[in-house]
């Protein structure tokens, strides 16, 4: 079956600008993450949905950051006022359950470059 | 200090050697993951433990709750073992990544 999908794959935007990043998790899949990676280092949680719900969102760095799933399947993360520090490449992954003995299965990423 | 090390940060080998990535953590976790990581960004997860020894193949994955410490080993290791392996700790709520150990393999 279809595994988890992310679009776009690349994404250059200006300082500045808004961005909104999709991911398309395995069907059924009731739990997803959001993670953003540096260059150099492991991912970095920013949020995770159980259901339509964000669950925890202490890993957002700031208000310009926002997350949502509304029907439960597909979300979207958006990045307001983007500034060059949010350059990374940001990484979806969902899970059966929100519970940490699941496989997380790993979406391709989307790379953000802001010039 | 973060809270998951990672060593070695890079590692080269030839064909056919014996790998071991170490893993140490400085909270307490109910499980530790570890994931290999292709270039281009592919994640796959290898191996989910909370205590003991997996095996997969020529993957064996150990825990020493105790001690804070996992390691994951690579038996005659082989060019497309070439990766990024990343430990992971489920603590609380979240997954905690370590920075990766980057592992060359050379025909």
């Amino acid at each position: 079956g279809a595994g988890v999908s992310q679009t776009p794959s690349n994404k250059v935007t200006e300082k500045g600008k808004y961005v909104e990043l999709r991911c398309d998790p395995i069907s059924g899949h009731t739990a997803l993450y959001w993670y953003r990676q540096s260059l150099g280092q492991g991912p970095e949680f920013l949020i995770y949905f159980q259901g339509t719900g964000a669950a925890d969102d202490s890993g957002l760095p700031n208000d310009r950051f926002f997350a949502v799933r509304p029907e439960g399947s597909v979300s979207t993360l958006k990045i307001q006022r983007t500034e060059r520090g949010d350059s990374a490449v940001y990484l979806c992954a969902s899970s059966p359950q929100a519970d940490w003995y699941n496989e997380q299965f790993f979406g391709p990423g989307t790379r953000l470059t802001v010039l | 200090k973060n809270e998951v090390e990672q060593s070695p940060q890079n590692l080269t080998a030839q064909e056919g050697e014996f790998i071991t990535i170490n893993c140490s953590y400085s909270v307490g976790i109910s499980a530790l993951h570890w994931l290999q990581q292709h270039p281009g960004g592919g994640i796959v997860s290898l191996f989910m433990l909370s205590s003991g020894k997996k095996k997969h193949g020529r993957l064996i994955a150990t825990i020493n709750i105790q001690e804070k410490h996992s390691s994951l080993h690579i038996t005659a290791s082989h060019p497309r073992d070439s990766a990024v392996y990343i430990c992971a700790v489920a603590y609380t709520d979240k997954l905690i990544f370590g920075t990766g150990t980057r592992l060359q393999v050379f025909p």
